[in-house]
Protein backbone atom coordinates (compact mmCIF):
# COMPACT_ATOMS: atom_id res chain seq x y z
CA UNK A 1 0.00 0.00 0.00
CA UNK A 2 1.00 3.88 -0.54
CA UNK A 3 3.30 4.84 2.54
CA UNK A 4 4.45 8.54 2.85
CA UNK A 5 7.38 10.00 4.50
CA UNK A 6 8.69 12.89 5.28
CA UNK A 7 11.77 14.54 5.75
CA UNK A 8 13.96 17.66 5.82
CA UNK A 9 15.86 19.45 8.88
CA UNK A 10 14.52 19.77 12.42
CA UNK A 11 15.12 23.09 12.88
CA UNK A 12 15.34 26.31 10.85
CA UNK A 13 16.28 29.74 11.96
CA UNK A 14 14.31 32.78 11.94
CA UNK A 15 13.89 34.43 8.80
CA UNK A 16 14.44 31.74 6.75
CA UNK A 17 13.21 29.21 4.53
CA UNK A 18 11.85 25.92 5.81
CA UNK A 19 12.08 22.82 3.34
CA UNK A 20 10.61 19.81 3.46
CA UNK A 21 10.13 16.44 0.84
CA UNK A 22 7.63 13.59 0.95
CA UNK A 23 8.38 10.70 -0.54
CA UNK A 24 5.39 8.55 -1.40
CA UNK A 25 6.34 4.69 -1.99
CA UNK A 26 4.33 1.33 -2.29
CA UNK A 27 2.63 3.74 -5.41
CA UNK A 28 2.64 6.41 -7.97
CA UNK A 29 2.72 9.98 -7.82
CA UNK A 30 0.64 10.51 -10.52
CA UNK A 31 -3.18 11.09 -10.95
CA UNK A 32 -3.60 12.00 -7.67
CA UNK A 33 -3.66 15.12 -5.37
CA UNK A 34 -1.00 15.76 -2.60
CA UNK A 35 -1.08 17.78 0.55
CA UNK A 36 1.06 19.39 3.49
CA UNK A 37 -0.80 19.57 6.98
CA UNK A 38 0.81 21.24 9.99
CA UNK A 39 0.29 21.12 13.90
CA UNK A 40 1.51 23.41 16.45
CA UNK A 41 2.36 21.39 19.64
CA UNK A 42 -0.67 21.13 21.40
CA UNK A 43 -2.78 22.69 18.98
CA UNK A 44 -4.64 21.40 16.01
CA UNK A 45 -4.06 20.60 12.37
CA UNK A 46 -4.03 23.47 9.78
CA UNK A 47 -4.07 22.45 6.06
CA UNK A 48 -0.90 24.24 4.29
CA UNK A 49 -2.37 23.54 0.49
CA UNK A 50 -2.04 20.72 -2.35
CA UNK A 51 -0.28 19.91 -5.69
CA UNK A 52 -1.74 17.77 -8.49
CA UNK A 53 1.07 15.69 -10.01
CA UNK A 54 1.39 18.04 -12.83
CA UNK A 55 2.03 20.59 -10.91
CA UNK A 56 -1.29 22.73 -10.43
CA UNK A 57 -1.36 24.08 -6.80
CA UNK A 58 -3.68 25.86 -4.07
CA UNK A 59 -3.01 26.94 -1.01
CA UNK A 60 -4.38 27.98 2.57
CA UNK A 61 -4.63 31.92 2.04
CA UNK A 62 -3.34 32.84 5.33
CA UNK A 63 0.12 30.84 3.97
CA UNK A 64 -0.31 32.03 0.61
CA UNK A 65 2.60 34.50 0.45
CA UNK A 66 5.13 32.52 1.73
CA UNK A 67 4.52 29.09 0.51
CA UNK A 68 5.76 27.11 -2.50
CA UNK A 69 4.51 23.44 -2.78
CA UNK A 70 6.08 21.33 -6.09
CA UNK A 71 6.53 18.17 -7.45
CA UNK A 72 9.09 15.28 -8.89
CA UNK A 73 7.26 12.94 -10.77
CA UNK A 74 10.68 11.34 -11.75
CA UNK A 75 11.68 10.69 -8.26
CA UNK A 76 8.33 10.37 -6.71
CA UNK A 77 8.63 13.45 -4.46
CA UNK A 78 6.86 16.41 -3.88
CA UNK A 79 8.23 19.50 -1.30
CA UNK A 80 6.97 21.96 0.98
CA UNK A 81 9.04 25.67 1.17
CA UNK A 82 7.83 28.01 3.74
CA UNK A 83 9.28 31.56 3.84
CA UNK A 84 10.67 33.63 6.28
CA UNK A 85 9.50 31.45 9.10
CA UNK A 86 9.19 32.74 13.22
CA UNK A 87 8.68 30.64 16.24
CA UNK A 88 4.80 30.39 15.26
CA UNK A 89 6.14 28.20 12.04
CA UNK A 90 7.26 25.30 14.43
CA UNK A 91 5.19 22.54 14.63
CA UNK A 92 4.87 18.55 13.23
CA UNK A 93 4.52 18.87 9.40
CA UNK A 94 2.65 15.79 7.90
CA UNK A 95 2.58 15.22 4.34
CA UNK A 96 -0.70 13.28 3.25
CA UNK A 97 -2.76 12.05 -0.28
CA UNK A 98 -5.94 13.47 -1.15
CA UNK A 99 -8.70 11.46 -2.77
CA UNK A 100 -12.02 12.41 -4.21
CA UNK A 101 -15.73 11.17 -4.20
CA UNK A 102 -19.49 11.75 -5.12
CA UNK A 103 -21.89 10.14 -3.19
CA UNK A 104 -25.64 9.97 -3.65
CA UNK A 105 -27.31 12.84 -4.64
CA UNK A 106 -24.23 13.76 -6.45
CA UNK A 107 -22.63 15.85 -3.15
CA UNK A 108 -18.71 15.64 -3.59
CA UNK A 109 -16.08 14.93 -0.83
CA UNK A 110 -12.86 14.76 -0.55
CA UNK A 111 -10.42 12.68 2.35
CA UNK A 112 -6.25 12.70 3.64
CA UNK A 113 -5.38 9.19 3.46
CA UNK A 114 -2.62 7.62 3.99
CA UNK A 115 -0.55 10.44 5.67
CA UNK A 116 2.91 10.03 6.51
CA UNK A 117 4.69 10.19 10.80
CA UNK A 118 5.00 13.87 10.23
CA UNK A 119 7.97 15.65 10.90
CA UNK A 120 8.44 18.11 13.73
CA UNK A 121 10.51 21.44 12.78
CA UNK A 122 11.69 24.16 15.18
CA UNK A 123 12.43 27.61 14.15
CA UNK A 124 14.63 28.81 17.04
CA UNK A 125 17.94 30.64 16.56
CA UNK B 1 -12.33 31.76 4.60
CA UNK B 2 -15.17 28.64 6.22
CA UNK B 3 -14.30 27.26 9.26
CA UNK B 4 -15.43 24.26 10.97
CA UNK B 5 -16.19 24.58 14.99
CA UNK B 6 -16.35 21.16 17.27
CA UNK B 7 -16.67 21.14 20.96
CA UNK B 8 -13.26 21.07 22.93
CA UNK B 9 -14.27 17.87 24.51
CA UNK B 10 -17.09 15.12 25.26
CA UNK B 11 -16.52 12.18 27.42
CA UNK B 12 -18.41 9.37 27.38
CA UNK B 13 -19.10 5.76 29.75
CA UNK B 14 -17.30 2.86 29.01
CA UNK B 15 -19.59 0.77 26.34
CA UNK B 16 -21.96 3.96 25.68
CA UNK B 17 -22.54 6.17 22.31
CA UNK B 18 -21.33 9.93 21.68
CA UNK B 19 -21.59 11.94 19.04
CA UNK B 20 -19.53 14.54 17.93
CA UNK B 21 -20.54 17.46 15.77
CA UNK B 22 -19.16 19.71 13.16
CA UNK B 23 -20.48 22.85 12.13
CA UNK B 24 -19.47 24.84 9.36
CA UNK B 25 -21.32 26.32 6.18
CA UNK B 26 -18.77 24.36 3.36
CA UNK B 27 -21.12 21.23 5.04
CA UNK B 28 -24.06 22.08 2.99
CA UNK B 29 -21.64 21.44 -0.61
CA UNK B 30 -18.92 18.92 0.66
CA UNK B 31 -19.46 15.80 3.00
CA UNK B 32 -16.94 15.91 5.84
CA UNK B 33 -13.95 13.31 6.75
CA UNK B 34 -13.19 12.69 10.17
CA UNK B 35 -9.76 11.77 11.98
CA UNK B 36 -8.71 9.94 14.92
CA UNK B 37 -5.22 11.11 16.34
CA UNK B 38 -3.49 10.01 19.81
CA UNK B 39 -0.80 11.62 21.27
CA UNK B 40 2.80 11.30 19.50
CA UNK B 41 0.66 9.97 16.47
CA UNK B 42 -0.30 11.18 13.46
CA UNK B 43 -4.14 11.21 12.62
CA UNK B 44 -5.59 8.33 11.34
CA UNK B 45 -9.00 8.78 8.38
CA UNK B 46 -12.18 7.16 10.39
CA UNK B 47 -15.25 8.10 8.07
CA UNK B 48 -15.09 10.03 4.71
CA UNK B 49 -18.06 11.09 2.55
CA UNK B 50 -21.96 9.92 3.41
CA UNK B 51 -20.59 7.41 5.72
CA UNK B 52 -18.01 5.33 4.53
CA UNK B 53 -15.24 3.19 6.49
CA UNK B 54 -11.80 2.63 5.68
CA UNK B 55 -10.53 -0.98 5.89
CA UNK B 56 -9.38 -1.82 9.09
CA UNK B 57 -12.10 1.00 10.78
CA UNK B 58 -14.25 -0.72 13.14
CA UNK B 59 -18.11 -0.55 12.77
CA UNK B 60 -18.58 1.01 15.97
CA UNK B 61 -18.03 4.33 13.98
CA UNK B 62 -20.45 5.92 11.65
CA UNK B 63 -20.73 9.31 9.90
CA UNK B 64 -24.19 11.29 9.42
CA UNK B 65 -24.80 15.01 7.67
CA UNK B 66 -27.40 17.02 7.53
CA UNK B 67 -27.53 21.35 6.71
CA UNK B 68 -24.70 22.99 7.99
CA UNK B 69 -23.26 19.87 10.87
CA UNK B 70 -22.12 16.77 10.31
CA UNK B 71 -21.40 14.36 13.01
CA UNK B 72 -19.36 11.34 13.98
CA UNK B 73 -20.75 8.45 16.17
CA UNK B 74 -19.20 5.91 18.17
CA UNK B 75 -21.82 3.28 19.28
CA UNK B 76 -20.62 1.15 22.22
CA UNK B 77 -17.33 3.37 22.58
CA UNK B 78 -13.94 1.49 23.85
CA UNK B 79 -10.89 2.65 25.93
CA UNK B 80 -9.26 2.93 22.47
CA UNK B 81 -11.30 5.32 21.31
CA UNK B 82 -9.57 7.72 23.38
CA UNK B 83 -8.76 10.28 21.08
CA UNK B 84 -8.84 13.76 19.42
CA UNK B 85 -11.17 14.03 16.50
CA UNK B 86 -11.02 16.43 14.12
CA UNK B 87 -13.32 17.25 11.09
CA UNK B 88 -12.28 18.17 7.20
CA UNK B 89 -14.29 19.59 4.53
CA UNK B 90 -13.43 22.05 1.83
CA UNK B 91 -15.37 24.81 0.00
CA UNK B 92 -15.83 25.58 -3.53
CA UNK B 93 -12.11 27.03 -3.81
CA UNK B 94 -10.91 23.89 -3.20
CA UNK B 95 -10.02 25.55 0.12
CA UNK B 96 -9.66 22.66 2.61
CA UNK B 97 -10.11 23.86 6.83
CA UNK B 98 -9.93 21.29 9.60
CA UNK B 99 -12.59 21.25 12.72
CA UNK B 100 -11.02 23.08 16.33
CA UNK B 101 -11.12 19.19 17.36
CA UNK B 102 -12.75 17.62 19.95
CA UNK B 103 -11.32 15.38 22.49
CA UNK B 104 -13.00 12.57 23.50
CA UNK B 105 -12.47 10.84 27.00
CA UNK B 106 -13.80 7.51 27.99
CA UNK B 107 -14.60 6.78 31.09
Amino acid sequence: QVQLQESGPGLVKPSETLSLTCTVSGGSISSYYWSWIRQPPGKGLEWIGYIYYSGSTNYNPSLKSRVTISVDTSKNQFSLKLSSVTAADTAVYYCARVLSGSGSPGVPYNWFDPWGQGTLVTVSS
Amino acid sequence: SSELTQDPAVSVALGQTVRITCQGDSLRSYYASWYQQKPGQAPVLVIYGKNNRPSGIPDRFSGSSSGNTASLTITGAQAEDEADYYCNSRDSSGIYVFGTGTKVTVL
